[in-house]
Protein backbone atom coordinates (compact mmCIF):
# COMPACT_ATOMS: atom_id res chain seq x y z
CA UNK A 1 0.00 0.00 0.00
CA UNK A 2 0.94 3.33 -0.21
CA UNK A 3 3.27 5.15 2.79
CA UNK A 4 4.02 8.67 2.97
CA UNK A 5 7.26 10.55 4.30
CA UNK A 6 7.45 13.84 5.46
CA UNK A 7 10.50 15.69 6.75
CA UNK A 8 11.03 17.55 8.55
CA UNK A 9 8.72 17.05 11.36
CA UNK A 10 10.14 20.75 13.22
CA UNK A 11 11.08 23.57 11.04
CA UNK A 12 11.56 26.77 12.52
CA UNK A 13 12.15 30.15 10.20
CA UNK A 14 12.92 33.76 11.01
CA UNK A 15 9.77 35.94 9.44
CA UNK A 16 10.20 37.02 6.40
CA UNK A 17 12.36 33.79 5.35
CA UNK A 18 11.17 30.88 2.61
CA UNK A 19 10.00 27.41 4.04
CA UNK A 20 10.07 23.76 2.43
CA UNK A 21 8.79 20.54 3.33
CA UNK A 22 8.95 18.14 1.34
CA UNK A 23 7.08 14.62 0.95
CA UNK A 24 7.50 11.36 -0.78
CA UNK A 25 5.34 8.59 -1.48
CA UNK A 26 5.77 4.94 -2.58
CA UNK A 27 2.44 4.07 -4.89
CA UNK A 28 2.99 5.31 -8.62
CA UNK A 29 -0.40 4.95 -9.19
CA UNK A 30 -0.96 8.29 -6.83
CA UNK A 31 -2.12 11.15 -8.81
CA UNK A 32 -3.63 13.69 -6.43
CA UNK A 33 -1.52 15.49 -3.88
CA UNK A 34 -3.19 18.10 -1.58
CA UNK A 35 -1.49 19.42 1.64
CA UNK A 36 -3.46 20.86 4.53
CA UNK A 37 -2.48 23.44 7.40
CA UNK A 38 -3.83 22.70 10.52
CA UNK A 39 -3.73 25.79 13.41
CA UNK A 40 -3.65 25.05 17.19
CA UNK A 41 -6.90 23.73 17.96
CA UNK A 42 -8.68 23.77 14.73
CA UNK A 43 -9.38 21.65 12.22
CA UNK A 44 -6.99 20.46 9.24
CA UNK A 45 -7.97 22.81 5.96
CA UNK A 46 -6.79 22.11 2.12
CA UNK A 47 -4.25 25.27 1.42
CA UNK A 48 -3.44 23.91 -2.12
CA UNK A 49 -2.72 20.64 -4.43
CA UNK A 50 -1.29 19.34 -6.86
CA UNK A 51 -2.18 16.45 -9.64
CA UNK A 52 0.03 14.66 -11.39
CA UNK A 53 -0.33 16.09 -14.89
CA UNK A 54 0.93 19.24 -13.14
CA UNK A 55 4.93 20.01 -12.01
CA UNK A 56 4.30 22.97 -10.31
CA UNK A 57 1.21 25.21 -9.19
CA UNK A 58 1.19 28.56 -7.25
CA UNK A 59 -1.48 30.37 -5.19
CA UNK A 60 0.13 33.58 -3.66
CA UNK A 61 2.95 33.01 -1.14
CA UNK A 62 2.39 29.20 -1.41
CA UNK A 63 3.64 27.02 -4.32
CA UNK A 64 3.74 23.24 -4.37
CA UNK A 65 6.06 20.89 -6.99
CA UNK A 66 5.88 17.50 -8.20
CA UNK A 67 8.82 15.04 -9.60
CA UNK A 68 6.73 11.85 -10.45
CA UNK A 69 9.79 10.54 -11.35
CA UNK A 70 11.39 10.75 -7.97
CA UNK A 71 8.40 10.40 -5.94
CA UNK A 72 8.60 13.68 -4.56
CA UNK A 73 6.55 16.56 -3.75
CA UNK A 74 7.51 19.55 -2.02
CA UNK A 75 5.38 23.02 -0.13
CA UNK A 76 7.03 26.05 -1.05
CA UNK A 77 5.86 29.56 1.28
CA UNK A 78 7.77 32.88 0.57
CA UNK A 79 8.01 35.72 2.78
CA UNK A 80 6.71 33.99 5.56
CA UNK A 81 4.19 35.83 8.39
CA UNK A 82 3.45 34.85 12.20
CA UNK A 83 -0.24 33.35 10.74
CA UNK A 84 1.90 30.63 8.72
CA UNK A 85 2.81 28.95 11.92
CA UNK A 86 1.03 25.56 11.82
CA UNK A 87 1.42 22.19 11.89
CA UNK A 88 1.45 21.06 7.79
CA UNK A 89 0.13 17.77 6.14
CA UNK A 90 0.70 16.23 3.04
CA UNK A 91 -0.99 13.47 1.39
CA UNK A 92 -0.94 11.34 -1.39
CA UNK A 93 -4.42 9.80 -3.14
CA UNK A 94 -4.74 6.95 -5.35
CA UNK A 95 -7.63 7.76 -7.59
CA UNK A 96 -9.73 4.59 -8.37
CA UNK A 97 -13.20 6.00 -8.21
CA UNK A 98 -16.13 4.56 -5.82
CA UNK A 99 -13.73 1.35 -5.13
CA UNK A 100 -12.41 -0.52 -1.80
CA UNK A 101 -8.93 -0.08 -3.57
CA UNK A 102 -8.94 3.99 -3.22
CA UNK A 103 -7.23 5.16 -0.43
CA UNK A 104 -5.61 8.85 0.43
CA UNK A 105 -2.37 8.32 2.97
CA UNK A 106 -1.43 11.67 5.13
CA UNK A 107 2.09 12.11 5.82
CA UNK A 108 3.03 12.63 9.89
CA UNK A 109 2.81 16.36 9.75
CA UNK A 110 5.33 19.27 10.28
CA UNK A 111 5.64 21.31 12.88
CA UNK A 112 6.39 25.52 11.48
CA UNK A 113 7.39 28.31 13.53
CA UNK A 114 7.95 31.80 12.26
CA UNK A 115 10.28 33.49 14.72
CA UNK A 116 10.10 37.42 14.76
CA UNK B 1 -17.01 25.64 6.91
CA UNK B 2 -18.55 22.46 5.32
CA UNK B 3 -21.66 21.56 6.64
CA UNK B 4 -20.09 18.75 8.68
CA UNK B 5 -20.45 18.26 12.33
CA UNK B 6 -19.03 15.37 14.95
CA UNK B 7 -20.70 14.27 18.33
CA UNK B 8 -19.63 14.44 21.23
CA UNK B 9 -16.89 17.05 20.93
CA UNK B 10 -15.39 15.32 24.05
CA UNK B 11 -15.86 12.03 25.98
CA UNK B 12 -14.52 10.68 28.65
CA UNK B 13 -14.95 7.04 29.39
CA UNK B 14 -13.51 4.14 30.93
CA UNK B 15 -11.74 0.84 29.28
CA UNK B 16 -14.12 -1.82 28.20
CA UNK B 17 -16.90 0.51 27.25
CA UNK B 18 -18.43 0.86 24.03
CA UNK B 19 -18.22 4.16 22.74
CA UNK B 20 -19.71 5.49 19.33
CA UNK B 21 -19.11 8.83 17.69
CA UNK B 22 -21.36 10.24 14.92
CA UNK B 23 -20.38 12.16 12.19
CA UNK B 24 -23.23 13.86 10.19
CA UNK B 25 -22.95 16.00 6.58
CA UNK B 26 -25.28 17.85 5.11
CA UNK B 27 -23.32 18.62 1.81
CA UNK B 28 -24.59 15.06 0.47
CA UNK B 29 -20.89 14.47 -0.30
CA UNK B 30 -20.64 10.75 -1.60
CA UNK B 31 -16.56 9.77 0.74
CA UNK B 32 -16.62 9.62 4.07
CA UNK B 33 -13.50 9.31 6.37
CA UNK B 34 -12.62 8.88 10.02
CA UNK B 35 -9.19 9.78 11.45
CA UNK B 36 -7.23 9.47 14.86
CA UNK B 37 -4.86 12.60 15.46
CA UNK B 38 -1.95 11.40 17.74
CA UNK B 39 1.42 13.47 18.43
CA UNK B 40 3.86 12.30 16.23
CA UNK B 41 1.24 10.37 14.11
CA UNK B 42 0.06 12.77 12.12
CA UNK B 43 -3.84 11.79 10.81
CA UNK B 44 -3.87 7.95 10.55
CA UNK B 45 -6.91 6.93 8.55
CA UNK B 46 -9.14 4.32 10.45
CA UNK B 47 -11.98 3.73 8.00
CA UNK B 48 -13.57 5.38 5.46
CA UNK B 49 -16.93 5.13 3.47
CA UNK B 50 -17.18 5.35 -0.62
CA UNK B 51 -20.83 5.21 -0.52
CA UNK B 52 -24.34 4.04 1.66
CA UNK B 53 -22.86 0.95 3.20
CA UNK B 54 -19.57 0.69 1.19
CA UNK B 55 -16.79 0.74 3.58
CA UNK B 56 -13.16 -0.08 3.50
CA UNK B 57 -10.39 -0.59 6.34
CA UNK B 58 -7.53 1.99 6.52
CA UNK B 59 -4.29 2.04 8.18
CA UNK B 60 -5.41 1.75 11.64
CA UNK B 61 -8.82 -0.23 11.22
CA UNK B 62 -8.34 -2.73 14.42
CA UNK B 63 -10.57 -2.21 17.50
CA UNK B 64 -12.23 -0.18 15.27
CA UNK B 65 -16.30 -0.42 13.41
CA UNK B 66 -18.17 1.57 11.52
CA UNK B 67 -21.46 1.73 9.74
CA UNK B 68 -23.11 4.29 6.90
CA UNK B 69 -26.53 3.16 6.29
CA UNK B 70 -27.52 7.09 4.92
CA UNK B 71 -25.40 9.29 2.90
CA UNK B 72 -25.17 12.06 5.68
CA UNK B 73 -24.45 9.96 9.01
CA UNK B 74 -20.97 7.71 9.27
CA UNK B 75 -20.72 6.00 13.06
CA UNK B 76 -17.75 4.89 14.16
CA UNK B 77 -17.53 2.38 17.06
CA UNK B 78 -15.02 1.44 19.60
CA UNK B 79 -16.38 -1.93 20.45
CA UNK B 80 -14.11 -1.79 23.73
CA UNK B 81 -12.23 0.95 24.70
CA UNK B 82 -9.12 0.79 24.96
CA UNK B 83 -6.40 3.21 26.58
CA UNK B 84 -4.84 3.06 23.57
CA UNK B 85 -7.84 4.76 21.70
CA UNK B 86 -7.54 7.93 23.64
CA UNK B 87 -6.70 10.13 20.96
CA UNK B 88 -8.98 13.44 18.87
CA UNK B 89 -10.81 11.60 15.84
CA UNK B 90 -11.37 13.76 13.31
CA UNK B 91 -14.51 12.92 10.50
CA UNK B 92 -14.01 14.10 6.88
CA UNK B 93 -16.00 14.42 3.50
CA UNK B 94 -15.25 14.44 -0.08
CA UNK B 95 -16.70 14.14 -3.29
CA UNK B 96 -13.76 11.95 -4.29
CA UNK B 97 -10.93 10.45 -2.78
CA UNK B 98 -9.01 13.15 -4.97
CA UNK B 99 -10.97 15.80 -4.01
CA UNK B 100 -10.74 18.30 -1.32
CA UNK B 101 -11.01 17.09 1.79
CA UNK B 102 -13.44 18.99 4.19
CA UNK B 103 -13.19 17.91 8.61
CA UNK B 104 -15.04 18.03 10.96
CA UNK B 105 -14.50 20.13 14.35
CA UNK B 106 -12.78 16.42 15.60
CA UNK B 107 -13.75 14.62 18.63
CA UNK B 108 -11.54 14.54 21.81
CA UNK B 109 -11.65 10.85 23.32
CA UNK B 110 -9.92 9.45 26.32
CA UNK B 111 -10.46 6.27 28.02
CA UNK B 112 -9.44 5.90 31.15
Amino acid sequence: GENVEQHPSTLSVQEGDSAVIKCTYSDSASNYFPWYKQELGKRPQLIIDIRSNVGEKKDQRIAVTLNKTAKHFSLHITETQPEDSAVYFCAAANPLLYSSASKIIFGSGTRLSIRP
Amino acid sequence: DAGITQSPRHKVTETGTPVTLRCHQTENHRYMYWYRQDPGHGLRLIHYSYGVKDTDKGEVSDGYSVSRSKTEDFLLTLESATSSQTSVYFCAIGAGVTDTQYFGPGTRLTVL
